[in-house]
């Protein structure tokens, strides 16, 4: 059964660093582009970015200059990194292969003072 | 940076028809069309249609999609209690490189 799972740190403080990783169960890497997005309590989706099985990797305009996505295809993972996070950056966030319809579970991320 | 709009809300009765609107699609990706998702409260996201009408395994014939000039659309027929639900349309920008959202439809059953 294909299936995402992700998993970091869920409380951040302001300027910290924020570290997700996703595992990806019953698919290979190949052939797809691996995404991660965001949604703040109450609001839209935003997409962050996202990498392939090469390393190629694409990101949001506004979120470019923080955000690093990198991939290890012998753990079949994929990470985000997104530094100098504050409370803007408070949001559930999703791992996803979005043309495929595979989402991860979501992980809440609070940023606090 | 761009973006595509979709109404905040609609509400429309059971077993009717609700047609929601994603404009500024051409702007964005010509005639390839939308990709559409459902999320209910509290849950992941789920992959409903993309690229003009492609459903996934396991998603009803309830909901089709189109897309005419600079607007897409997703149809729900027969509308049910359990399509009570937050709707976002999405689309690859290919001159921001990166995918582009809709703010969301909240869709109520009455």
């Amino acid at each position: 059964q294909v299936h995402l799972q992700q998993w970091g740190a869920g409380l951040l403080k302001t300027s910290e660093t924020l570290s997700l990783t996703c595992a990806v169960y019953g698919r290979s890497f190949s052939s797809y582009y691996w995404s991660w997005l965001r949604q703040p309590p109450g609001k839209g989706l935003e997409w962050i970015g996202e990498i392939n099985h090469s390393g190629n990797t694409n990101y949001n305009p506004s979120l470019k200059s923080r955000v690093s996505i990198s991939i290890d295809t012998s753990k079949n993972q994929f990470s985000l990194i997104m530094t100098s996070v504050t409370a803007a950056d408070t949001a559930v966030y999703f791992c996803a292969q979005l043309t495929g319809g595979l989402w991860g579970q979501g992980d809440l991320v609070t940023v606090s003072s | 940076q761009a973006g595509l709009t979709q109404p905040p809300s609609v509400s429309e009765g059971l077993r009717r028809t609700a047609t929601l609107s994603c404009t500024g699609i051409s702007n964005i990706v010509g005639d390839q069309g939308a990709l559409w998702l459902q999320q209910h409260p509290g849950r992941p996201p789920k992959l409903l249609s993309y690229r003009n009408n492609n459903r996934p395994s396991g998603i009803s014939e309830r909901f089709s999609a189109s897309t005419s000039g600079n607007t897409a659309s997703l149809t729900i027929t027969g509308l049910q209690p359990e399509d009570e639900a937050d709707y976002y349309c999405s689309a690859w920008d290919s001159s921001l490189t990166a995918w582009v959202f809709g703010g969301g439809t909240k869709l109520t059953v009455l």
